[in-house]
């Protein structure tokens, strides 16, 4: 069973438009870990957030900022005024306590970002 | 400057033959792990070692091999007898398990077989 659902592909967007990225996951552990993870052209994935279960704050850092909610399983990332340089596959994964060593990624979202 | 050192970037080779892909990375990171990427697809863990002289299958093993004889070094070998080996594979790092940090990756291998 897919533990992380990126329901979305690709999006397009003019610069300056914010984009907002959905994930939603599974999992029975009540101690868990969510990443997202940044994949620009170049190929090499750039970490961006880790977030425990336990914590539900939304984070802001610059431009970026996530939404976790347990009661819907989502931890939706928000691009605000979206930059060509956002463009890239974004991924959302899930480590879970019993699988310490494994990290399950969802398929993608492919951002576009057109001057 | 600290990080994951993947070779070769492109790697062509005929059906039949092994190859080897390196990973080495100067982190001092105890776990290390492959992944093999798909168009359209997320990330899959082939393997993974979480001390040296040890490694663990991940989810899909068949047809690879790998070796952790240093900790800075966790080569991988596609066998002849993966039977899709055309794909992008990542080498990553961690300090320890995933509970206490994240992933680094280093920028890929891309294998064609031809």
């Amino acid at each position: 069973a897919q533990k992380v659902t990126q329901a979305q592909t690709e999006i397009s967007v003019v610069e300056k438009e914010d984009v907002t990225l959905d994930c939603v996951y599974e999992t029975r552990d009540t101690t868990y870990y969510l990443f997202w993870y940044k994949q620009p052209p170049s190929g090499e994935l750039v970490f961006l957030i880790r977030r425990n279960s336990f914590d539900e704050q939304n984070e802001i850092s610059g431009r970026y900022s996530w939404n976790f909610q347990k009661s819907t399983s989502s931890f939706n990332f928000t691009i605000t005024a979206s930059q060509v340089v956002d463009s890239a596959v974004y991924f959302c994964a899930l480590s879970e306590a019993e699988g310490d060593y494994k990290l399950s990624f969802g398929a993608g979202t492919t951002v576009t970002v057109r001057a | 400057d600290g990080g994951i050192t993947q070779s070769p970037k492109y790697l062509f080779r005929k059906e039949g033959q092994n190859v080897t892909l390196s990973c080495e990375q100067n982190l001092n990171h105890d776990a290390m792990y492959w992944y093999r990427q798909d168009p359209g697809q997320g990330l899959r863990l082939i393997y993974y070692s979480q001390i040296v002289n040890d490694f663990q299958k991940g989810d899909i093993a068949e047809g690879y091999s790998v070796s952790r004889e240093k900790k800075e070094s966790f080569p991988l070998t596609v066998t002849s007898a993966q039977k899709n080996p055309t794909a992008f594979y990542l080498c990553a790092s961690s300090i320890f398990g995933l509970n206490t940090g994240e992933l680094f990756f280093g920028e890929g291998s891309r294998l064609t077989v031809l």
